[in-house]
């Protein structure tokens, strides 16, 4: 079975500083997808980021970035210019049929 | 309007209650799925739609029972729960079921078992 493991239960940024959010999975595929999921205080899941790992170029959305190691399993997620509605919880997850997410990684933004 | 809605948004009850949550997408979506967050740990996939049909169930206990009436709706059917399945439970909906998609979530309910 596919796992996602999110190393860090918490992380703090200063306002318009950058940070970096780590996820490593455990794969035998080749072929799958990665997700950045954010939680914010009303609770639904947002989709922030997708990745295909047949892709070797990096996925981007604006203010976020992620860097994709594939033969380290690795799917780190950066916020620059960090904002105060960035706070959140995020979620890395993996998919190859179902999604399986990680136990996720609460943000703090601090002014 | 959000394009998954899930109501109730919170919901206690009793070990002896009948409850059934309910969740309703409204993006033309073929997949629905449900999901369970408890405090620090992952999200558990519980069960997944497609096409109105059961494709998964994680082995969740037979207190939870599914229903796909149609393609827009889902329910969660509950009796006889345990303290322990106090949790946020999430709906969800993808275009389809495979590998890759996005998957669209409502907003959950809080459920409490007392």
């Amino acid at each position: 079975a596919q796992t996602v493991t999110q190393s860090q239960p918490e992380m703090s940024v200063q306002e318009a500083e950058t940070v970096t959010l780590s996820c490593t999975y455990d794969t035998s595929e080749s072929d799958y997808y990665l997700f950045w999921y954010k939680q914010p205080p009303s609770r639904q899941m947002i989709l922030v980021i997708r990745q295909e790992a047949y892709k070797q170029q990096n996925a981007t959305e604006n203010r976020f970035s992620v860097n994709f190691q594939k033969a380290a399993k690795s799917f780190s997620l950066k916020i620059s210019d960090s904002q105060l509605g960035d706070a959140a919880m995020y979620f890395c997850a993996y998919s190859r049929g179902d999604m399986r997410f990680g136990a996720g990684t609460r943000l703090t933004v601090k002014p | 309007e959000t394009g998954v809605t899930q109501t109730p948004r919170h919901l206690v009850m009793g070990m002896t209650n009948k409850k059934s949550l309910k969740c309703e997408q409204h993006l033309g979506h073929n997949a629905m799925y449900w999901y369970k967050q408890s405090a620090k740990k992952p999200l558990e996939l519980m069960f997944v739609y497609s096409l109105e049909e059961r494709v998964e169930n994680n082995s969740v206990p037979s207190r939870f029972s599914p229903e796909c009436p149609n393609s827009s709706h889902l329910f969660l059917h509950l009796h006889t729960l345990q303290p322990e399945d106090s949790a946020l439970y999430l709906c969800a909906s993808s275009q389809d079921y495979r590998g890759g998609e996005k998957l669209f979530f409502g907003s959950g309910t809080q459920l409490s078992v007392l």
